[in-house]
């Protein structure tokens, strides 16, 4: 396994447009997280899902941003009607639940920029 | 919620010792991380606490207290490849982990 790959790496659009980021897990990991990060920023916590089940979402988080991981293996976040302050790198992140200390493996994150 | 707070930026030299602090407020606690994240990169893992005391692993070891919400990562013999920032983190029983923005670690010779 080569770890959580996400796509695009990199993504410019102009303000209004909607985007899309798919991210894959590692395959035996049952949670998958998103994270939003900004320059000089620790990520900050969007959305998680247990398999299938998005288990909790950020109350920062508009409704302009929607998740979804529909059998439990990869996951996609949307962004509709993207601002210039959406501008930032989305990490996505998995983790065993079964571990004792279900730590969160990340991929290399897709960073967007809004014109 | 929860609150974090770690100091901005650090400056070390070669072949030093530096401890990075990290406090926190929290409810569900259940365990504390600390992640090594370079420019332009992802954070990896690093450490992992969730009872009270010290966890060694090479040169860098991690300390936790969970009565006073405190938390420290030591880094024994700086290189030059440890400029990093690293971020502490708070695993919560909802299986959520809340970053803390941070501490830029800068190595110098």
């Amino acid at each position: 396994d080569t770890g959580v790959s996400q796509d695009p790496r990199h993504k410019i659009t102009k303000r209004g447009q909607n985007v899309t980021f798919r991210c894959d897990p590692i395959s035996e990991h049952n949670r998958l997280y998103w994270y939003r990060q900004t320059l000089g920023q620790g990520p900050e916590f969007l959305t998680y899902f247990q398999n299938e089940a998005q288990l909790e979402k950020s109350r920062l988080l508009s409704d302009r941003f929607s998740a979804e991981r529909p059998k439990g293996s990869f996951s996609t976040l949307e962004i509709q009607r993207t601002e210039q302050g959406d501008s930032a790198m989305y990490l996505c992140a998995s983790s065993f639940r079964d571990r004792e200390s279900g730590e969160l493996f990340f991929g290399e994150g897709s960073r967007l920029t809004v014109l | 919620g929860q609150n974090i707070d770690q100091p901005t930026e650090m400056t070390a030299t070669e072949g030093a010792i530096v401890q990075i602090n990290c406090t926190y407020q929290t409810s569900g606690f259940n365990g504390l991380f600390w992640y090594q994240q370079h420019a332009g990169e992802a954070p990896t893992f690093l450490s992992y606490n969730v009872l009270d005391g010290l966890e060694e692993k090479g040169r860098f070891s991690s300390f936790l207290s969970r009565s006073k919400g405190y938390s420290y990562l030591l880094l024994k013999e700086l290189q030059m490849k440890d400029s990093a920032s690293y971020l502490c983190a708070v695993l919560t029983n909802a299986g959520k982990s809340t970053f803390g923005d941070g501490t830029t670690l800068t190595v110098k010779p």
